[in-house]
């Protein structure tokens, strides 16, 4: 089945930088990476997805990147705030909604 | 999208009994899951909540364990039975529709067992 692995586990950058995270897949029928954001005491939301025909899709302030021959995808979030604070997780789907997801990444915006 | 509550939102239960989860939805949705969130942890799918049928398990959870029901297309329950500590945890449900990949969470009901 679908393995996906998101690194780093936490990460912490001052206000106005740029965030990265990156997550790799294992099964090449996964065309459909999905970015929630989780926040103290709430359900994930979507903020951001990508399908395997695209290489990269942007949304205001956040943007991702697929490459689908190294079974790896990113997300990342220029000009960081505060607000941007919170468990971020990624997935891969494989078109069957069984959705797996990654271990997620907690991201601290200081002031 | 849709929007997506829970009931309850939280509860403290006691080991050996059984709470049920309700989830409802604004509006139909084709598809809905049951997802478990351990503290600090990641999302693990439990099982599709599947209408006018059994509800369809992942590895590692059975029907006795987490029963589930989808009478109609805007409304689970879950289930969880006999529990014990190790069941604490944030149930988390989903919706999607046939043919989008797209799923959408509920607030989640935080459950801890003592």
């Amino acid at each position: 089945g679908e393995n996906v692995e998101q690194h780093p586990s936490t990460l912490s950058v001052q206000e106005g930088d740029s965030a990265v995270i990156k997550c790799t897949y294992s099964d090449s029928a996964s065309n459909y990476f999905p970015w929630y954001k989780q926040e103290l005491g709430k359900g994930p939301q979507l903020i951001i997805d990508i399908r395997s025909n695209v290489g990269e899709k942007k949304d205001q302030r956040i943007a991702v990147t697929l490459n689908k021959t190294a079974k790896h995808f990113s997300l990342h979030i220029t000009e960081t705030q505060p607000e941007d604070s919170a468990v971020y997780f990624c997935a891969a789907d494989d078109n069957n909604n069984d959705m797996r997801f990654g271990a997620g990444t907690r991201l601290t915006v200081k002031p | 999208s849709a929007v997506i509550s829970q009931k309850p939102s939280r509860d403290i239960c006691q080991r050996g009994t059984s709470l049920t989860i309700q989830c409802q939805v604004d509006s139909q949705v084709t598809m809905m899951f049951w997802y478990r969130q351990q503290p600090g942890q990641s999302l693990t799918l439990i099982a599709t909540a599947n209408q006018g049928s059994e509800a369809t398990y992942e590895s590692g959870f059975v029907i006795d364990k987490f029963p589930i029901s989808r009478p109609n297309l805007t409304f689970s329950t879950l289930t969880v039975s006999n529990m014990s500590p190790e069941d604490s945890s944030i149930y988390l449900c989903s919706v999607a529709w046939t043919g989008d990949n797209e799923q959408f969470f509920g607030p989640g009901t935080r459950l801890t067992v003592l």
